[in-house]
């Protein structure tokens, strides 16, 4: 297990398409969370789950965006009809329960660029 | 959201020159971190600073916490060429599991 991985690593799709993501975590880490980044800015949260449920979604998501992580394991983030607002990088991230004083492990991310 | 912010959002030194970031942050935390960000890639984990804790090293790295004034510092030595980087600050908020809500961040670029 070499980490946390993002497929793909980039993505340029046409304003109005479905894009889907992938996040395969560190296997033993029950916690997944998923942050977009725009230039020059920090990670911002989208949401978080703990083994399959989803736990939290930011108030900032819209409707058009959608994650899930079946069986606990990889996750996938959808964005509906996208919109050119929507290009960042996506970054998703693992972490352990009780392993407090331990911090994320990032992805590489997936770049988006809506055209 | 973002509730940590960076200072100065840029820095420019020469190798074998300290850098120092400062972090400042809104509410009440269980823990501090520092992450690293090489350009387009994702973050690598630096250093974690417990709210009860006031300093922290690791390496050349040293972090200090001021939980009256809700600040932080990372202090870099003797920076060499590998370490420009952006420099993120990320809190995790008391209560609930650790979320990390991150500042903008610093931009490091140190010269040979």
């Amino acid at each position: 297990d070499t980490g946390v991985s993002q497929d793909p690593r980039h993505k340029i799709t046409k304003r109005g398409q479905n894009v889907t993501f992938r996040c395969d975590p560190i296997s033993e880490h029950n916690r997944l969370y998923w942050y977009r980044q725009t230039l020059g800015q920090g990670p911002e949260f989208l949401t978080y789950f703990q083994n399959e449920a989803q736990l939290e979604k930011s108030r900032l998501l819209s409707d058009r965006f959608s994650a899930e992580r079946p069986k606990g394991s990889f996750s996938t983030l959808e964005i509906q009809r996208t919109e050119q607002g929507d290009s960042a990088m996506y970054l998703c991230a693992s972490s352990l329960t009780g392993q407090v004083n331990y911090g994320y492990t990032f992805g590489s991310g997936t770049r988006l660029t809506v055209v | 959201s973002q509730q940590g912010e960076e200072d100065p959002q840029a820095l420019s030194i020469q190798e074998g020159e300290n850098a120092t970031m400062n972090c400042s942050y809104k509410t009440s935390i269980n823990n501090l971190q520092w992450y690293r960000q090489n350009s387009g890639r994702g973050l690598v984990h630096l250093i974690l600073i417990r709210s009860n804790e006031r300093e922290k090293h690791s390496g050349r790295l040293r972090v200090t916490l001021d939980t009256s004034k809700k600040s932080s510092s990372l202090l870099i030595t003797a920076s060499r060429a590998a370490d420009t980087a952006s420099y993120f600050c990320a809190t995790a908020l008391s209560g609930g599991y650790n979320k990390l809500i991150f500042g903008a961040g610093t931009r490091l670029a140190v010269h040979p």
